[in-house]
């Protein structure tokens, strides 16, 4: 079946530094699948970050961008300079070709910004 | 526009009670789905309804859950016999059709004892 992985379970950044989230997917179908990086800041509940539903694209949201590999199968979250207010769990999810678009997530990355 | 919502935000029951989870979908969005959140496995899919009428139970348990759609705005997940292992997080998600962006509710968090 499909699967996303993202390869840190927490990232620490100093605030107005860069940062990068890995996340690849596997997917079983011919169809390119739809990306998604969704986050969870303290207290509130999953929200959709950006999406990119065509191969070669980028999307970007709050300064952040990801652009969709097909030829890595990766959709790597980045931002130029973090803020304090940027700590939450971001996850990457794909949604399935298919009847459902069921979204398919990844375990979360934790980012902690240091003031 | 109140968002997804779902009660009781928390719940917690004894070894072999029934739990009862609900949700009501942004008014007018057409696809349901449920997840669960744990620790070990992360968010995983259970099911989906599509204009009320089940789509895709493929990640529900055969056992002791299942999870209905009377109307357009509401739907239940009922744990039957709950056990500890069933503690999680289960949230509910809508979109307005298939395909399109699925927004969360806040989840309801499970605690069996």
């Amino acid at each position: 079946g499909d699967s996303v992985t993202q390869t840190e379970g927490q990232v620490t950044v100093s605030e107005s530094k860069s940062l990068i989230i890995n996340c690849t997917y596997s997917t079983t179908s011919i169809a390119y699948p739809n990306l998604f990086w969704y986050v969870r800041y303290p207290g509130e509940g999953l929200q959709l970050l950006l999406k990119v539903i065509t191969a070669g694209q980028k999307g970007s949201s709050r300064g952040f961008e990801a652009t969709y590999n097909k030829e890595t199968t990766s959709f790597h979250l980045q931002k130029a300079s973090v803020q304090e207010s940027d700590s939450a769990v971001y996850y990457c999810a794909l949604g399935e070709a298919g009847n459902t678009r069921k979204l398919i997530f990844g375990l979360g990355t934790t980012l902690q910004v240091q003031p | 526009n109140a968002g997804v919502i779902q009660t009781p935000r928390h719940k917690v029951t004894g070894k072999g009670q029934e739990a009862t989870l609900w949700c009501e979908p942004i008014s007018g969005h057409s696809a349901v789905f449920w997840y669960r959140q744990t620790i070990v496995q992360g968010l995983e899919f259970l099911t989906y309804f599509r204009n009320q009428a089940p789509i895709d139970d493929s990640g529900m348990p055969k056992e002791r859950f299942s999870a209905q759609m009377p109307n357009q705005s509401h739907s239940t997940l009922k744990i039957q016999s709950t056990q500890p292992q069933d503690s999680a997080v289960y949230l509910c998600a809508s979109s307005l059709g298939l395909g399109d962006t699925q927004y969360f509710g806040p989840g309801t968090r499970l605690l069996v004892l």
